[in-house]
């Protein structure tokens, strides 16, 4: 069990750059949810896949943001023309869902983004 | 709206047991209570998770209270390793997890 990771660990860029994160989940969960952290908060949910089908996205998920998961595997979140405002951790949690009780979540490192 | 409320810190002395409070006075019926931790400069970790019945695992202990309305984790031992973040979440499983502040935990050696 390799666990959730999450690529790059971390990323540096200016505001309106567009950046791309990368999450490889645990192998054969079929959930994959990304999450936001912000400095001395919880993380705020984001957007979920079942397989590769998008079922939810937050308020939060402003048209910048894009997420995929084209073969139920792996996920890209984008952010293109970045803003100071996105700085944060961005964190990515797979479950392997049969029913309420099994989903249990397993975060990655999370991918530290700082928009100068 | 986190829907749970948790003390904002909390201190233990080492290789003592520790008492996380958590209330949830509106939950549902269909709500599982998780709780998640978060070490310093990591994603959060699954703890434990209970519905209505006492859960007992290698990490901890999920003591639910049987009007439903309050929980408590307890770590039978904390070590300085337990100090994190504690997170206390209503889950119906079928919606993302809603996260609080949480409690801090501090361990003292």
């Amino acid at each position: 069990d390799t666990g959730v990771s999450q690529d790059p660990r971390h990323k540096i860029t200016k505001r309106g750059q567009n950046v791309t994160f990368r999450c490889d989940p645990i192998s054969e969960h079929n959930r994959l949810y990304w999450y936001r952290q912000t400095l001395g908060q919880g993380p705020e949910f984001l957007t979920y896949f079942q397989n590769e089908a998008q079922l939810e996205k937050s308020r939060l998920l402003s048209d910048r943001f894009s997420a995929e998961r084209p073969k139920g595997s792996f996920s890209t979140l984008e952010i293109q023309r970045t803003e100071q405002g996105d700085s944060a951790m961005y964190l990515c949690a797979s479950s392997s869902w049969t029913s309420p009780s099994t989903d249990t979540q397993y975060f990655g490192p999370g991918t530290r983004l700082t928009v100068l | 709206d986190a829907k749970t409320t948790q003390p904002n810190s909390m201190e233990s002395n080492e290789e003592e047991p520790v008492h996380l409070p958590c209330n949830h006075s509106t939950i549902s019926g269909t709500d599982y209570i998780h709780w998640y931790r978060q070490l310093p400069s990591q994603g959060p970790e699954y703890v434990i998770h209970g519905l209505t019945s006492n859960v007992n695992n290698r990490m901890a202990s999920l003591a639910i209270a049987e009007d439903r309305k309050s929980s408590t984790l307890i770590l039978h031992r904390a070590t300085l390793r337990d100090a994190a973040v504690y997170y206390c979440i209503r889950h119906s499983g079928n919606t993302p997890l809603v996260f609080g502040k949480g409690t801090r935990l501090s361990v003292i050696a």
